[in-house]
């Protein structure tokens, strides 16, 4: 089975800090996503990477960063937290092109 | 119009009941579909996916795909409490580059009563 583990599954941070999600898959997956997850709004695409070291922007990527230097590691990085960005934060992997995505647990994200 | 539109809910089912979720999506060239059961605070679990035209059957799931009127369907045969979720339907939209990426609806929140 697919794991895929995110590092927190709760995490309350404060305004105008540097916030650092992690998320770890063991499967040797290509692509690895991040998404927001807000009530009415659905999941949105933050950021995704197809290969080591590359990224690519998704629908909301304003305020955030990624960064992925191993395969199976994939960090959203909040540059200065603020209260709009609380939300869910799930990551989830894939293999190939058009493959189902699999998702971690999610992290409750609080920015106070 | 939106790419992927399911309806919100809440559909409401008995228990033992068919629970008919639909999807419909915008890209003709879309190849890929799938269907995912989120449960309240939790995150979305693959449950089926569909390539091609036609019918495919797990357990109590069938997922049903029409290319030529655009759009998939999950059905959930005797429907159980446990079922009541939220349930999320995917496609890999063509005609989007980043060939990875999936258009994922709002979705569709079932109530299974018992």
């Amino acid at each position: 089975d697919v794991k895929v583990t995110q590092s927190s599954r709760y995490l309350v941070k404060r305004t105008g800090e540097k916030v650092f999600l992690e998320c770890v898959q063991d499967m040797d997956h290509e692509n690895m996503f991040w998404y927001r997850q807000d009530p009415g709004l659905g999941l949105r695409l933050i950021y995704f990477s197809y290969d080591v070291k590359m990224k690519e922007k998704g629908d909301i990527p304003e305020g955030y960063s990624v960064s992925r230097e191993k395969k199976e590691r994939f960090s959203l990085i909040l540059e200065s937290a603020s209260t709009n960005q609380t939300s869910m934060y799930l990551c989830a992997s894939s293999n190939g092109n058009g493959q189902p995505q699999h998702f971690g647990d999610g992290t409750r994200l609080s920015i106070l | 119009q939106k790419e992927v539109e399911q309806n919100s809910g809440p559909l409401s089912v008995p228990e033992g009941a068919i629970a008919s979720l639909n999807c419909t999506y915008s890209d003709r060239g879309s190849q890929s579909f799938f269907w995912y059961r989120q449960y309240s605070g939790k995150s979305p679990e693959l449950i089926m996916f569909i390539y091609s035209n036609g019918d495919k059957e797990d357990g109590r799931f069938t997922a049903q795909l029409n290319k030529a009127s655009q759009y998939v369907s999950l059905l959930i045969r005797d429907s159980q409490p446990s079922d009541s979720a939220t349930y999320l339907c995917a496609v890999k939209i063509s005609r989007i580059q980043g060939a990875q990426k999936l258009v994922f609806g709002q979705g569709t929140r079932l109530t299974i009563n018992p």
